[in-house]
């Protein structure tokens, strides 16, 4: 099954907002808002950042938050900061009780 | 706190079957609303859902990977079972094995994992 689509990468400066994409299908992104985002260091298992399109868990800086429109959730990341720099995966539900992934994406804070 | 542990074997041969087992402490495997997941990630490359089980048994599998894919689970013990047959190079992966919430007949978000195990593919 093909993964959701995110940018290789993308990077930002200390302080600056910067935005992920994760583009998905009418079968997925497109009608569920079952969307998830993971933040992942290096030699790290995944950390979870966002679920539901946009809800926080407890714990997570309030710099980061999520959006949907169509087929297409965000990533914002705010205030950025060097701890930020990791790769970042999308997941979403889609029908047929299966779960896809985005192919991940790289941030680097200069 | 709830906490996931994978283990099984770093090596496994070509044609063989690679098997991995996920320890919860902190909290009970016998959970409503909560399903078990397997998710690999190759060296250098990308997360894959494998599949979850739920602790009455009822499990789903990715679609490209389901012919080869058995995840049991022995509430026993608290712990959920990963076989993959027929492994090649390809299934060269970190493994890790997460909770997986479902809500409304829906699988949700993952969250916690375990820290991961390298399995390796070769003779």
């Amino acid at each position: 099954q093909s993964a959701l689509t995110q940018p290789a990468s993308v990077s930002g400066s200390p302080g600056q907002s910067i935005t992920i994409s994760c583009t998905g299908t009418s079968s997925d992104i497109g009608i569920y808002n079952y969307v998830s985002w993971y933040q992942q260091h290096p030699g790290k298992a995944p950390k979870l950042m966002i679920y539901d399109v946009s809800n926080r868990p407890s714990g997570v800086s309030n710099r980061f938050s999520g959006s949907k429109s169509g087929n297409t959730a965000s990533l914002i990341i705010s205030g950025l900061q060097a701890e930020d720099e990791a790769d970042y995966y999308c997941t979403s539900y889609r029908t047929g009780s299966t779960v896809v992934f985005g192919g991940g994406t790289e941030l680097t804070v200069l | 706190q709830l906490q996931l542990q994978e283990s099984g074997p770093g090596l496994v041969k070509p044609s063989e079957t690679l098997s991995l087992t996920c320890t919860v402490s902190g909290g009970s495997i016998s959970s409503d609303s909560y399903y078990w997941g397997w998710i690999r990630q190759p060296p250098g490359k990308g997360l894959e859902w494998i599949g979850s089980i739920y602790y009455s048994g009822s499990t789903y599998y990715n679609p490209s990977l389901r012919s080869r894919v058995t995840i049991s689970v022995d509430t026993s013990k608290n712990q959920f079972s990963l076989d993959l047959s027929s492994v090649t190079a390809a299934d060269t992966a970190v493994y890790y094995c997460a909770r997986h919430v479902m809500l409304r007949g829906v699988f949700d978000w993952f969250d916690p994992w375990g820290q991961g195990t390298l399995v390796t593919v070769s003779s």
